[in-house]
């Protein structure tokens, strides 16, 4: 069972550069969402999904870009990587939005950006 | 407003011996669902245990238990028998049913367990 997969798990940057974080996941379910975790904040919405060509904004968007063009992969894409997107980023995903129903998470990407 | 409220930073208890993390809520949705992850030192998130606005019991998953006081918004999550795999950090999160359809998990800021043998 894979479940949520995420690549890379490590990632050095230097600021400006540009990457894709990829998540994949193999339980068919419609919701998929980003979040990062830095100390004391406990982990924020970046950008989410319902389904298939469907995304939107979550609290803190700002420098990050997905698409949907499937059910499986939700890949999140920093467009000129900043030092203040040092972070663990987390993909997540649930059968669907209602709030019953668990988020199961990926392992994580740990990033830095220098 | 803060939301989920985690007050305990970092707690220690004995091995063997039970500990309650504690958790309160605020929202004025009447339809939720509250959340237990525990976050070990390698990193992922693993889910523990839910609990349902409308549940009347409390819920339990082997040695986790929630205690819900639903008058009080609180949700406290209580481990048995503690071991030295328990060691961890552990969140409270919350999922509204009208978090602006974002389905949305909002988190605590978390809370660092380390039993002792």
């Amino acid at each position: 069972n894979a479940g949520v997969t995420q690549t890379p798990k490590f990632q050095v940057l230097k600021t400006g550069q540009s990457m894709t974080l990829q998540c994949a996941q193999d339980m068919n379910h419609e919701y998929m969402s980003w979040y990062r975790q830095d100390p004391g904040m406990g982990l924020r919405l970046i950008h989410y999904s319902v389904g298939a060509g469907i995304t939107d904004q979550g609290e803190v968007p700002n420098g990050y870009n997905v698409s949907r063009s499937t059910t499986e992969d939700f890949p999140l894409r920093l467009l000129s990587a900043a030092p203040s997107q040092t972070s663990v980023y987390f993909c997540a995903s649930s059968r669907q939005i209602t709030e019953n129903e668990k988020l199961f998470f990926g392992s994580g990407t740990q990033l830095s950006v220098l | 407003a803060q939301k989920i409220t985690q007050t305990q930073p970092g707690i220690f208890v004995q091995e063997k011996e039970a500990v309650t993390l504690d958790c309160t809520y605020d929202t004025s949705d009447q339809s939720y669902g509250l959340f237990w992850y525990k976050q070990p030192s390698s990193g992922e998130m693993i889910f523990l245990i839910y609990q349902g606005s409308y549940d009347e019991q409390n819920a339990t998953e082997g040695r986790y238990s929630l205690n819900f006081q639903k008058a009080r918004k609180s949700a406290n999550l209580v481990i048995s028998a503690s071991q030295l795999g328990d060691s961890a950090m552990y969140f409270c999160a919350m999922r509204e049913s009208i978090s602006g359809n974002t389905g949305k998990l909002i988190f605590g800021q978390g809370t660092t367990l380390q039993v002792k043998p």
